[in-house]
């Protein structure tokens, strides 16, 4: 199956910082989801980028999908943007059009006030 | 509010019992999915239903069992015959169903996640 791999596995910065997170993956994909995990579990869905870039306040992400990766911008970071940031790809089923998710490791992020 | 409900928040087991998680969605998406997450790792998907009466195995189907008989709810049940259920429980949704929509068009690709479940064995 595809491998998504995420870099760095932990990041900590000073309030007001910017940072760059990495996902890899080994195959063609057609898209891509960004989520941020939250301090209580929820995942929050950041961004459905299958290629190009798009930017949604302090955050903007762009995927390369010829090259096999994505970048998650985060400028200005705020101690609210901790937590675990995970990439996604789906897998297409055979047997329909529902898409299995494969995540990467995640990236945690903490940002110290 | 439109959105995806997952009950209980929290979740005790004794060994040798099952349960059952609970996930709603009024979203009016087709397909449901449920990923099982152990600390420090990625999501890994336990089972998905494109559509009612209908649900597929993922890549840790064993020791759990699922059922669709509405479009809204997807429980989950952990049975005895799983050997490590310990672990935080997440449901999702897409509108993706079987009309063979092309996956470039993202909303109807676009999981979206309910608040999880954290299920501890005694």
């Amino acid at each position: 199956g595809i491998q998504v791999e995420q870099s760095p596995p932990d990041l900590i910065l000073q309030e007001g910082a910017n940072s760059t997170l990495r996902c890899n993956f080994s195959d063609s994909v057609n898209n891509l989801q960004w989520f941020h995990q939250n301090p209580w579990g929820q995942l929050i869905n950041l961004f459905y980028i299958p290629s190009g870039t798009k930017q949604n306040g302090r955050l903007s992400a762009t995927t390369v999908a010829t090259e096999r990766y994505s970048l998650l911008y985060i400028s200005s970071s705020q101690t609210t943007d901790s937590g675990v940031y995970f990439c996604a790809v789906p897998l297409t089923i055979s047997s329909g059009s529902a898409r299995q998710l494969t995540f990467g490791s995640g990236t945690q992020l903490t940002v110290l006030p | 509010d439109g959105g995806i409900t997952q009950s209980p928040k929290y979740l005790f087991r004794k060994e040798g019992q099952n349960v059952t998680l609970s996930c709603e969605q009024n979203l009016n998406h087709d397909a449901m999915y449920w990923y099982r997450q152990d600390p420090g790792q990625g999501l890994r998907l336990i089972y998905y239903s494109q559509i009612v009466n209908d649900f597929q195995k993922g890549d840790i189907a064993e020791g759990y069992s699922v059922s669709r008989e509405k479009k809204e709810s997807f429980p989950l049940t952990v049975t005895s015959a799983q050997k490590n259920p310990t672990a935080f429980y997440l449901c999702a949704s897409s509108i993706d169903g079987t009309s063979g929509i092309p996956s470039t068009l993202s909303s109807y690709n676009e999981q979206f996640f309910g608040p999880g479940t954290r299920l501890t064995v005694l």
